[in-house]
Parts: C-alpha cells; sequence; structure tokens
C-alpha cells in the first residue's frame, strides 16, 4: 500500500474526447507527478507539480495539462484524445519537490483505453 | 537526466532459483531506486540505494551499486511464482525530479 490512490482505474472514451483522470496522493507530500506507460513500454514522465505549479514537463504536447489542489491531490487533463493515447496513466508523489534524495511512491494506476 | 537500462530484458527461471537483474546508466547520480510492476498495476518501491552505499537487503532482495561501473543489480532470492514482474531501476541525479524509465526486465517465474 503506497498512500497514493487514483480514479478511476479504467475507462473508455472515443477518439477526440477529453478526460480527467485523479490522483490523491501520499500524506504528506506536496509532489505529484505524472506518468504514461504505454504497452510493453517503461513509464515515460509527463509533469510534475509542486505547491500547485507545473514545474517539470516531459515531451508531451499542451493537450496534456494538469491541476494540483491545496490539499496536494492532482488531476490530468487530456483533451482531443489519439488513438495512441491508450496507456496506464501512472500518478506518483514524493515529498519536497522530489528532489533527489527522495523515494518515489506510485498509485496503481488509470487505464484509459481510447477507440 | 537519467536513464536507466535493465538487462536482461527478459528472464526465465524455476521456482526456488535466484534472479538477478542488472542496470547501467551513464551519469553521476545521488541514489538509484528499484520498482516491481505486477502485470497491468502500478509501480512498487522495492529499494532506495544511495550513491555512498555498496549494497542493501530487503527481505529476499539484495540490491548492490558500483558507481565506478555506474551499474546496479537486484537478486531475488529463492523466487517464487508470485515475484513473477517487470523489475525497473531508476537513477536519480541531485536535482533529478523525474524518473527516466528503460523498458525494465520481464520475470517469469515457473512453478
Amino acid at each position: 500500500e503506497t498512500g497514493v490512490t487514483q480514479s478511476p482505474t479504467h475507462l473508455i472514451k472515443t477518439r477526440g474526447q477529453q478526460v480527467t483522470l485523479r490522483c490523491s496522493s501520499q500524506s504528506g507530500h506536496n509532489t505529484v507527478s505524472w506518468y504514461q506507460q504505454a504497452l510493453g513500454q517503461g513509464p515515460q514522465f509527463i509533469f510534475q507539480y509542486y505547491r500547485e505549479e507545473e514545474n517539470g514537463r516531459g515531451n508531451f504536447p499542451p493537450r496534456f495539462s494538469g491541476l494540483q489542489f491545496p490539499n496536494y491531490s492532482s488531476e490530468l487533463n487530456v483533451n482531443a484524445l489519439e488513438l495512441d493515447d491508450s496507456a496506464l496513466y501512472l500518478c506518483a508523489s514524493s515529498p519536497y519537490r522530489g528532489q533527489g534524495g527522495n523515494t518515489i511512491y506510485f498509485g496503481e494506476g488509470s487505464w484509459l483505453t481510447v477507440v | 537526466s537519467q536513464q536507466g537500462e535493465e538487462d536482461p530484458q527478459a528472464l526465465s527461471i524455476q521456482e526456488g532459483e535466484n534472479a538477478t537483474m542488472n542496470c547501467s546508466y551513464k551519469t553521476s547520480i545521488n541514489n538509484l531506486q528499484w520498482y516491481r510492476q505486477n502485470s497491468g498495476r502500478g509501480l512498487v518501491h522495492l529499494i532506495l540505494i544511495r550513491s555512498n552505499e555498496r549494497e542493501k537487503h530487503s527481505g529476499r532482495l539484495r540490491v548492490t551499486l558500483d558507481t565506478s561501473k555506474k551499474s546496479s543489480s537486484l537478486l531475488i532470492t529463492a523466487s517464487r511464482a508470485a515475484d513473477t514482474a517487470s523489475y525497473f531501476c531508476a537513477p536519480r541525479g541531485d536535482s533529478s525530479y523525474k524518473l527516466i524509465f528503460g523498458s525494465g526486465t520481464r520475470l517469469l517465474v515457473r512453478p
């Protein structure tokens, strides 16, 4: 049990639609990151939020956006869904902006299928 | 940024045998973390080993780190069918805020 919870666990969307995924971070962790994992590959970093601001982003287009709330929970929003967005989306939390020395804990993920 | 590359890509062993997975990286690190992922599930943190540590144990897991060779290994002793999973390493630098994963090692433990 990592203390990081994600919802929903599975969902199916149609190409062109929008989706919102949610994450509740481990107690005391003020940093949340999101990762995308396509089938058979390792997770790819999307972005990180610290104190409600994005402070790091991977190679993902602007239609991937996020929010972090005062209680440190977070949302990942994806607009104009494409078939290639089908993947497992993982949320991870850590304390203190995830500076190099801290353990990062992952949730169980949200499986998104775009048809 | 750091990326770990796991080797081998796939490993099949009999229950009770030991499994060894290796990780290589390219630049200096603050620590290196190992994760396990069961099929379709999230990543479970196994061990964090710091750059000034050479070996660390947790139950049946033993992790070594050789910073001169920029490599780490994960040993699972007396493997069980439940150890069947993908294993990822994640090296991190001092100011690194993200993890960069390789493709992992897929371990199959046959009963």
